[in-house]
């Protein structure tokens, strides 16, 4: 019962560096995202997939980019990391449908990244 | 921009009180609202939703209520336990089928 699963829990980066963090699903859901969380803040949306091959922009995608080769994979990719980037990761999926079944969104664990 | 937002960062209640968490949202557009729980260290985890076209709707110790004439939402906990304190995010499901979230209230339960 693995739903979604993200790595690294944890990634300590240095300014400049490039890292992914991996996402992977394993319900066949068409919709993937991934949120960004500072401390004490809501979620905020970065990119999203309706899709595999499509990808789209959040709310605050300046500094990351996605690729959907799969439908179960959807990666995000820190080009040239900042400490502005320091934050808590959330990825998350859902299954193609109405919008009445928020009970079909599920989110990961979360990967904490500091960027120094 | 338009934006779903909570009045209180911080809620604090004693066990087997009833808690009632505020939102108040501004795109008078939104029609489908969520109210997720996030335990320190986890993800949000969903606990009710509710359509516009609902003023009310009802869980397991749980009542959403929506008020699109002043588009306020409140989500109210009967029988505030221990494990209910977590930080509880309102979330508005956008045209993308995505989420915009509120800025969250912290539920602390006192014993």
């Amino acid at each position: 019962n693995a739903g979604v699963t993200q790595t690294p829990k944890f990634q300590v980066l240095k300014t400049g560096q490039s890292m992914t963090l991996q996402c992977a699903q394993d319900m066949n859901h068409e919709y993937m995202s991934w949120y960004r969380q500072d401390p004490g803040m809501g979620l905020r949306l970065i990119h999203y997939s309706v899709g595999a091959g499509i990808t789209d922009q959040g709310e605050v995608p300046n500094g990351y980019n996605v690729s959907r080769s799969t439908t179960e994979d959807f990666p995000l990719r820190l080009l040239s990391a900042a400490p502005s980037q320091t934050s808590v990761y959330f990825c998350a999926s859902r299954k193609q449908g109405p919008r009445n079944s928020g009970n079909t969104i599920y989110f990961g664990e979360g990967s904490w990244l500091t960027v120094v | 921009g338009e934006s779903v937002g909570l009045h209180l960062p911080t809620l604090s209640v004693q066990e087997g009180d009833n808690s009632i968490i505020n939102c108040a949202y501004s795109n008078s557009a939104s029609d489908y609202f969520i109210w997720y729980k996030q335990e320190s260290g986890k993800g949000p985890q969903f606990i009710i939703d509710i359509r516009s076209n609902m003023d009310k709707r009802q869980g397991q110790r749980v009542t959403v209520l929506l008020n699109k004439t002043v588009k306020h939402l409140s989500l109210q906990i009967a029988a505030t336990q221990p494990g209910d304190s977590a930080v509880y995010f309102c979330a508005e499901n956008n045209a993308g089928n995505m989420l915009t979230f509120g800025g969250g209230t912290r539920l602390m339960v006192k014993p």
